[in-house]
């Protein structure tokens, strides 16, 4: 069974601290990985994804790749009450829209 | 709006009822991917088309399920004789093919409830 593992949360975070939001994975197959947020009752958003280990930085948010621990994980600077949302991980093993998510990391950004 | 259109957007019926839900893609998209989400869970991968071919359907798809986009734009999802356990959000997703990073935009989602 491929998986995607995350911690289900809530990860709680004051106003412009740094959420960091993490996510494993099981099948050495996945090659990119992709970071979705969902406000409640409403569609996954594509903010990132990343398919080379390392960093990958766009504005306040950074992924980061680690294939040798199956590791990816999430940074989302200077956190806004806007951020509160749910955060799915998700892998593909080939180049389509066919992605293994995970059952998302729920974050509140407190004022 | 230019982006992906589901319809219904709530959808409630009785058990052993067929439905069937609509999903027209960004246009310019040749990808349609269908996906599955209960509550507390991520999105679950049913089925896609590249044009109107259905190139991959997943093992867990009972045959009861049944998608098409017989002209490579409009793709409908049919669940027959449906099933308490069929109670779930059906998320339609497009994309243009190609290369690592395929970013499927998503629908708003049909909710199914099935008494």
């Amino acid at each position: 069974q491929k998986e995607v593992e995350q911690n289900s949360g809530p990860l709680s975070v004051p106003e412009g601290a740094i959420a960091s939001l993490n996510c494993t994975y099981s099948d050495r197959g996945s090659q990119s990985f992709f970071w979705y947020r969902q406000y409640s009752g409403k569609s996954p958003e594509l903010i990132m994804f990343i398919y080379s280990n390392g960093d990958k930085e766009d504005g306040r948010f950074t992924a980061q790749l680690n294939k040798a621990s199956q590791y990816v994980s999430l940074l989302i600077r200077d956190s806004q009450p806007s951020d509160s949302a749910t955060y799915l991980c998700a892998g593909s093993s080939g180049n389509t829209g066919k992605l293994i998510f995970g059952q998302g990391t729920t974050l509140q950004v407190k004022p | 709006d230019t982006g992906v259109s589901q319809n219904p957007r709530h959808k409630i019926t009785k058990r052993g009822q067929n439905v069937t839900f609509r999903c027209d893609p960004i246009s310019e998209h040749n990808r349609l991917y269908w996906y599955r989400q209960t509550l507390g869970q991520g999105p679950e991968f049913l089925t896609y088309f590249q044009n109107e071919a259905q190139l991959e359907k997943s093992r867990l798809l009972s045959d009861r399920f049944s998608a098409e986009r017989p002209k490579g734009s409009f793709s409908t999802l049919e669940i027959q004789r449906t099933e308490q356990g069929d109670s779930a959000m059906y998320l339609c997703a497009s994309s243009t093919a190609g290369g690592a990073g395929e970013k499927l935009f998503f629908g708003s989602g049909t909710q199914l409830s099935v008494l």
